[in-house]
Formats: structure tokens, C-alpha cells, sequence
């Protein structure tokens, strides 16, 4: 079964740019869909984008000015930066992996960026 | 302001069945079968229960089912426990190749 698991992050300052990883294990890399997904402390999911098989990316037109998703197949990870960070950018930020667009089926631990002066 | 409206809290005692609806438009909900829900447990990451609309991966119980009316879907969880408890977001394509999230139902098992 797929493992993933993802690092980055922390603790970052308004204006800085957030940089996160997700490394995919136990299973192929190609062939599926990779999100990245954001919940604020005590609120709700919110989509950020994805990545496919082709390297065709869709964004959150809320965020598309501000995050990037890239993919490195040949070390089976994806990533995501985040520009221009303010504190609403403040949450727990999860990769997720769908067999199709719209469906999350695997979820990663999450990792929490907090955005703090 | 979540792009899909979840109710914010439901209730009901073991053994009852409940319903949590996610109501969208036309453009989302309405125009495709591309629903899906998620359990959230706290300090967990959600996980997938319903997906295009009314299919159950495996593993997930047989009490969780999912249909759709027009704009809304719904989620109905039969036969409550009180492992259910738990925050439930529905999802949904929209056109233009973006995906929503309701703004999460909270049940709580009386």
C-alpha cells in the first residue's frame, strides 16, 4: 500500500515563501493525481492545486498567483512552494494522492507551517 | 465562506441514522457525479468514505452511504456508533477544473 510522507516547513515569517515535499513509497509514482491541501487550525479543508502523470498542474484560482507544484518523478517525490506568505497562510498543509482529479484517497500525516512575525 | 454549504453540526443517539447534506450549484454538485466524503477525526488526517457520489472503498462500513438531488448530496450514516463521531467535509468538482470543500459538518453521537 502507498506510503507518503512529506517535510518542510515550520515556523516562517510574512513575505517569505514556503517550500514543502512529499515523497511517495510502495507504490508507482506515475499514473496518479498529487494535491496539496490546507486546513487552518480549527477550520476547514481548502484545495491548493494538483499535479498529474503528464506534469499538467491546476491551481485554486484563490492561490494560482502565489503556489507552484513541481514533481520529481525519478526520486518519486512532489512539492510545493508558496509565495509572499501571510499569516492566513498559517495551517496544517497535507499531500494527498487520487487514482482520478477529484477523488483524495491517500492522505499524508501532514505537516504544520505556522506564519508568525 | 465555503464554496459548497455543509450544516455545521448534527447529532444523534447510537443506533439512529443521520444525514449530512452539501449543497452546491449547477456548475458543481449538479453537473457532475464527482462527490466525495471525508471523515475527520481530531488530530487526524480526513479520510476517504464516499467517492462519485455513492461508492464505498473498500474497508469503509457498509453503514455510510452517499446520493445526490439537483445541487445537494447528501452523506447518511446508518446504525450509529460512537466511532462515528468525527467532522465530515464533503468535496466536489467544479467546472473549470477546480475542486471545493463544504466547510465540514461536526457530528456528535448523543
Amino acid at each position: 500500500q502507498v506510503q507518503i510522507q512529506q517535510w518542510g516547513a515550520g515556523v516562517l515569517r510574512p513575505s517569505e515563501t514556503l517550500s514543502l515535499t512529499c515523497a511517495v513509497f510502495g507504490e508507482p509514482f506515475r499514473g496518479y493525481y498529487w494535491h496539496w491541501i490546507r486546513q487552518p487550525p480549527g477550520k476547514g479543508l481548502e484545495w491548493i492545486g494538483k499535479i498529474n502523470h503528464s506534469g499538467s498542474t491546476n491551481y485554486n484560482p484563490s492561490l494560482e498567483s502565489r503556489a507552484t507544484i513541481s514533481e520529481d518523478t525519478s526520486e518519486n517525490q512532489f512539492s510545493l512552494k508558496l509565495t509572499s506568505l501571510t499569516a492566513a497562510d498559517t495551517a496544517i498543509y497535507y499531500c494527498v494522492r487520487g487514482s482520478d482529479f477529484w477523488t483524495f484517497e491517500y492522505w499524508g500525516q501532514g505537516s504544520l507551517v505556522s506564519v508568525s512575525s | 465562506q465555503s464554496a459548497l454549504t455543509q450544516p455545521a453540526s448534527v447529532s444523534g443517539s447510537p443506533g439512529q441514522s443521520i444525514t449530512i447534506s452539501c449543497t452546491g450549484t449547477s456548475s458543481d454538485v449538479g453537473g457532475y457525479n464527482y462527490v466525495s466524503w471525508y471523515q475527520q477525526r481530531p488530530g487526524k488526517a480526513p479520510k476517504l468514505m464516499i467517492h462519485d457520489v455513492s461508492n464505498r472503498p473498500s474497508g469503509v462500513s457498509h453503514r455510510f452511504s452517499g446520493s445526490k438531488s439537483g445541487n445537494t448530496a447528501s452523506l447518511t450514516i446508518s446504525g450509529l456508533q460512537a466511532e462515528d463521531e468525527a467532522d465530515y467535509y464533503c468535496s466536489s468538482y467544479r467546472s473549470g477544473s477546480i475542486l471545493l470543500f463544504g466547510g465540514g459538518t461536526k457530528l456528535t453521537v448523543l
